[in-house]
């Protein structure tokens, strides 16, 4: 099942820069799209989200764009701080759909180096 | 915050063994799912359970599994006879669905270990 996708599995960058991450998807029936993060032995905690009816959504140092005609989402962090060093997964939903559950992609590890 | 709690962190079972993972879904949600992740792959949705029925299940929830809400606060997981393939991280999530583009809240997981 390939509905969501990350094509990076692992991002360095030096703390203070920007990271950012990239996630297609290829069902056109997702109209929700979020970022979980993910520390070892934790389960994915939800970072922000986007609904298909906006291309922008903004959370202090988080950023979710969105782009419909591309299928293609991606999540700003600025300024990358250590403590942002994690597994990002990149998820999406149906909203119209019976259960909304959630197609995950394969996840992105950060590593903010100080 | 209120947070997704669940039971038992590692689980230990023998092959052919029932196990049943418990969890505890944030207090004033409405939607509850199991997820699962084996070591390697990608989160994968097994089943979403709404009005004290199933809303959808996926193609690994078979016969084997099933899940229950027996109280007004514990939400289970059933398998009947466990397998090898069984062994993965379970993941419990709860969602509020007073408005749309709620976003789903995870528990930290049963690690379920088949032996």
């Amino acid at each position: 099942d390939q509905q969501v996708k990350q094509n990076s599995p692992s991002l360095s960058v030096q703390e203070g820069r920007i990271s950012i991450l990239n996630c297609d998807y290829t069902n056109s029936m997702f109209d929700y799209f979020l970022w979980y993060k993910k520390y070892p032995a934790e389960g994915p905690t939800f970072l922000i989200s986007i609904s298909s009816i906006k291309d922008k959504n903004e959370d202090g140092r988080f950023t979710v764009f969105l782009n419909k005609s591309a299928k293609h989402l991606s999540l700003h962090i600025v300024p990358s701080q250590p403590g942002d060093s994690a597994v990002y997964f990149c998820a999406a939903s149906d909203e119209g759909a019976a259960g909304n559950k959630l197609t995950f992609g394969g996840g992105t590890r950060v590593l903010v180096k100080p | 915050e209120p947070e997704v709690t669940q039971t038992p962190s590692h689980q230990v079972t023998q092959m052919g063994q029932e196990v049943i993972l418990r969890c505890v879904p944030i207090s004033n949600h409405l939607y509850f799912y199991w997820y699962r992740q084996i070591l390697g792959q990608k989160v994968e949705f097994l089943v979403s359970f709404y009005n004290n029925e199933i809303s959808e299940k996926s193609e690994i929830f078979d016969d084997q599994f099933s899940v229950e809400r027996p109280d007004g606060s514990n939400f289970t997981l059933k398998i009947r006879s466990t397998k090898l393939e069984d062994s993965a991280m379970y993941f419990c999530a709860s969602r509020d669905r007073t408005s749309v583009n709620q976003p789903q809240h995870f528990g930290d997981g049963t690690r379920l270990s088949i032996l």
